[in-house]
């Protein structure tokens, strides 16, 4: 399966700030996800990244507060911009590789855990 | 509103004895299951899943039940090992309008086996 890792691994950050978080993957992939899980909450989708085209954002999720990159088939970034504490989450990254799966099964890097103040 | 449910936030199993888990999800257009199971400080680890035309898949100590009439699953763990102590999230896949793929996930299940 493949390897995914994330930077950063935590962070802090004042209100009113951006935050970059990056997702690479050892492998080349079509699909990649980006996740938010709010504290006590389940996961839930923010957009989905593939490579060549816009980022696709579910409801409640716009471009101009998570804008997302994805310049090649194995890495991309979500940035939360403008910040407040209501963005405190732990962010994930996902792939999907339909070649070589044969689950549907989507792979998690480990998370980015935001404190906003 | 919540289309994938797990109704029990937390479950305590004896080591040795079966850990069931269950989630049920309102929305007909789910074609694909899966559980995942997480430790604290990491992502979600896939570990098994069932094609909605199915009623069963096992892989080891794990198989997961689909009653789709019922619009439930679950997932049983025999026997329970101190290592399965984790959160263990089910999530229903559908095809969005845009021809891409979506996970929707449920709260979780907290499982604690006791040695």
């Amino acid at each position: 399966s493949a390897v995914i890792s994330q930077k950063p691994s935590r962070d802090i950050c004042q209100r009113g700030t951006s935050l970059t978080i990056q997702c690479q993957v050892d492998s080349q992939v079509t699909m990649m996800f980006w996740y938010r899980q709010q504290p006590g909450q389940s996961l839930t989708l923010i957009a989905t990244a593939n490579q060549g085209s816009e980022a696709t954002y579910e409801s409640g999720f716009v471009i101009d507060k998570f804008p997302i990159s994805r310049p090649n088939l194995t890495f991309s970034t979500l940035t939360v911009s403008n910040m407040s504490p209501e963005d405190s989450s732990i962010y994930l990254c996902s792939v999907e590789d339909w070649e070589t799966n044969s689950y549907n099964e989507q792979f998690f890097g480990p998370g980015t855990r935001l404190t906003v103040l | 509103d919540q289309q994938v449910k797990q109704n029990s936030p937390s479950l305590s199993v004896q080591e040795g004895r079966i850990s069931i888990l269950n989630c049920d999800y309102t929305n007909s257009m789910f074609d694909y299951f899966l559980w995942y199971k997480k430790y604290p400080a990491e992502g979600p680890t896939f570990l098994i899943s069932i094609s909605s035309i199915k009623d069963k898949n096992e892989d080891g100590r794990f198989t997961v039940f689909l009653n789709k009439s019922a619009k439930h699953l679950s997932l049983h763990i025999v026997p329970s090992q101190p290592g399965d102590s984790a959160v263990y999230f089910c999530a229903a896949r559908e095809e969005t309008n845009f021809g891409n793929e979506k996970l929707t996930f449920g709260t979780g299940t907290r499982l604690t086996i006791i040695p």
